[in-house]
């Protein structure tokens, strides 16, 4: 399966956009790249998930590299509800399993 | 979007006992759920994926006669810890595909609220 790399942990102050960076420098052709969020006691929350272009939804924007080896999730104003652990998570698309890597534990601060 | 619903939130178990947990999806059909496991911050660890009608399959590592999946209907899959210790304990989680993921853009993951497991 192919891996993701994130930082550990960070910081955001609230109401600041957040760039959360996520390495996958082995991803292959039909790999999509998703990323899911987890607040403590919780199962994992869908954030959003794409291929080869940039996404946008209700919740963040996905900003994918030309060559697909890194993406960046973006949340454009932070707010305390938004400390979580974020995961990136690889995918072959339908029928495939998601394993989940380490994730980046962010903490926002008011 | 989908709701998936995990029940219990959290059981107490004596050491040897089964305990067996729930996982209905409650405004669809899912064919496909997983099933994950979580120690206190880590990240989730897939155990196996349960099909309905067919046998689970298992992550490498993973005792299936331990871990007993059944997942006999569209809306319910059941995870049931065989003569659980202590070392079982941990947080389960269950989840299932988007319904609406008929097509490659939409597969993603709604997940259950999680099963804290504690075995004394």
């Amino acid at each position: 399966d192919a891996k993701t790399t994130q930082p550990n942990s960070m910081e955001s102050n609230e109401e600041e956009p957040v760039h959360l960076p996520c390495n996958h420098s082995t991803i292959s052709g039909t790999d999509y790249i998703h990323w899911y969020r987890q607040l403590p006691s919780q199962g994992p929350e869908y954030v959003i998930h794409g291929l080869t272009s940039n996404v946008n939804n209700r919740m963040a924007s996905l900003a994918i590299a030309e060559d697909r080896k890194s993406s960046t999730l973006i949340l454009h104003r932070a707010t305390l509800r938004d400390a979580a652990v974020y995961y990136c998570i690889l995918s072959l698309g339908r029928g495939n399993q998601f394993y989940f890597g380490t994730g980046t534990s962010l903490t926002v601060i008011p | 979007g989908a709701v998936v619903s995990q029940h219990p939130s959290w059981v107490i178990c004596k050491s040897g006992t089964s305990v067996k947990i729930e996982c209905r999806s409650l405004d669809f059909q899912a064919t496909t759920m997983f099933w994950y496991r979580q120690f206190p911050k880590q990240s989730l660890m897939l155990m196996a994926t349960s099909n309905e009608g067919s046998k689970a399959t298992y992550e490498q590592g993973v005792e299936k006669d331990k871990f007993l999946i059944n997942h006999a209907s569209l809306t319910l899959s059941t995870l049931t810890v065989t003569s659980a210790h202590p070392e079982d304990s941990s947080f389960y989680i269950c989840s299932a595909r988007d319904p609406a993921g008929e097509g490659w853009t939409n597969e993603k993951l709604f997940f259950g609220s999680g099963t804290q497991l504690s075995v004394l």
